[in-house]
């Protein structure tokens, strides 16, 4: 069966403009997770969606970052006005949603490189 | 604030010798769970250990996880060149978000 995919795979783009990257999850996974990864660094918690829930946005580092989801499918994070520190891997994240601690599978990420 | 420390941060050894990564806080955390993630690609979930104490052995590879559940360890006997990539701990604590270290790179040389 297919796994999370993201998109697009690698991103360049200039400081001050807007980007938006696309996970699409295992279907059926109700969880959602964004995560950062600078590079040869862990994993930084940016968002997380559960079901109909609130979204948990205590990782977004500033107001710049948004993410929605529509239903239990496809997420997007928008970034808005770049800045050279945004530079990293965008991981995203799915799961069952059944209960803590469970499996997260992960896509392999967008690499967004801010000029 | 970083709530796991992994250590060492990097790792380069010879094929065959044997390694321990360590994964320690001061937190107390419901579960611990390691992956391991290679060049280009997302982590890939090795084991979960959720008891204190436990021992989990995946063919090379044993997980421990602390008595009081703040710590873990991942030891690799006879390493393989195929083993070499970045591994990470992360820690669940509260409903399903995960705190994840800053990640271990091991490299093993032919």
């Amino acid at each position: 069966g297919a796994g999370v995919s993201q998109s697009p795979s690698n991103k360049v783009t200039e400081k001050g403009k807007d980007v938006e990257l696309r996970c699409d999850p295992i279907s059926g996974h109700t969880a959602l997770y964004w995560y950062r990864q600078r590079l040869g660094q862990g994993l930084e918690f940016l968002i997380y969606f559960q079901g109909n829930s609130a979204p948990d946005k205590s990782g977004l580092p500033s107001d710049r970052f948004s993410a929605e989801r529509t239903g239990e499918s496809v997420s997007t994070l928008t970034i808005q006005r770049t800045q050279q520190e945004d530079s990293a891997v965008y991981l995203c994240a799915s799961s069952l949603g059944l209960a803590y601690g469970e499996t997260q599978y992960f896509g392999p990420g967008t690499r967004l490189l801010v000029l | 604030t970083q709530l796991l420390e992994q250590s060492p941060q990097f790792l380069s050894i010879q094929e065959g010798e044997n390694l321990t990564v360590y994964c320690n806080s001061s937190s107390v955390f419901s579960s611990l769970q390691w992956y391991r993630q290679e060049p280009g690609e997302g982590p890939v979930l090795l084991v979960t250990v959720v008891t204190g104490g436990e021992v989990k052995k995946l063919k090379r590879l044993t997980f421990q996880f602390g008595d009081a559940r703040k710590d873990s360890s991942l030891h690799i006997t006879a390493a393989q060149p195929g083993d070499t990539g970045l591994y990470l701990c992360a820690g669940g604590k509260g409903a399903q978000k995960l705190v994840f270290g800053q990640g271990t790179r091991l490299t093993i040389n032919p």
